[in-house]
């Protein structure tokens, strides 16, 4: 059965810092996805991670695969505070269909 | 185009009543799930379709019936309702084969069981 799980589940910081947000899944998978979701509102897709070792970068967010390591990043440079949400992770089932599992989230605050 | 629909938005039932929640896409999908978000739990899958007249289970089906008579269209109906099931269900879509199956999700509905 696979199971994801991000780490932090909380995170705070300042206005100008980076950080990392860490994805760890159970078992062999191709696909793992990056979700944003502001509070009461839908998840907006961020990242598509379809292969080892790819990375994808927008603006100051920057995710990574190593399916090897079963282990996906999301790097935030520069923290702004638009940046607070909430952040999932969610990787593919591989033996069928489209399903996901989720991590719990990552609750990011940035303060000014 | 509207994207991925959902109705009601919020909806208060009392245990045992019954309810459809529904769901609608416009962008051809045939992929078509639900989801529940409870805190602290992410999102678990509930039922998903590959098309029409095709539908299997998730991780947390009970209480839950699905059918997808058309592409567009997937209603989740919950069969007699219990406080357990208080929680914002997600509507998601995407395309199947041959496609990243990125999903594409619906602004949710909260339901509150009492």
């Amino acid at each position: 059965e696979l199971k994801v799980e991000q780490n932090p589940l909380f995170l705070s910081m300042q206005e100008g810092k980076n950080y990392t947000i860490y994805c760890n899944y159970s078992t062999t998978s191709d696909r793992l996805y990056w979700y944003r979701q502001d509070p009461g509102k839908s998840l907006e897709s961020l990242f598509v991670l379809l292969s080892n070792g790819a990375v994808k970068q927008e603006g100051r967010l920057m995710a990574s695969l190593d399916t090897k390591a079963r282990l996906s990043t999301l790097h935030i440079t520069a923290a702004v505070h638009d940046l607070s949400a909430t952040y999932f992770c969610a990787v593919a089932v591989i033996q069928g269909a489209q399903k996901l599992v989720f991590g719990q989230g990552t609750r990011l605050t940035i303060n000014p | 185009n509207a994207g991925v629909t959902q109705t009601p938005k919020f909806q208060v039932l009392k245990t045992g009543q019954s309810m459809t929640l529904q769901c609608a896409q416009d962008m051809n999908h045939e992929y078509m799930s639900w989801y529940r978000q409870d805190p602290g739990m992410g999102l678990r899958l509930i039922h998903y379709s590959v098309g029409a007249g095709i539908t299997d289970q998730g991780e947390v089906p009970n209480g839950y019936n699905v059918s997808r008579s058309t592409t567009e269209d997937f209603p989740l109906r919950l069969l007699s309702a219990a406080p357990s099931q208080t929680s914002v269900y997600f509507c998601a879509s995407s395309y199947y084969q041959g496609s990243t199956g990125e999903l594409f999700f619906g602004e949710g509905s909260r339901l509150t069981v009492l």
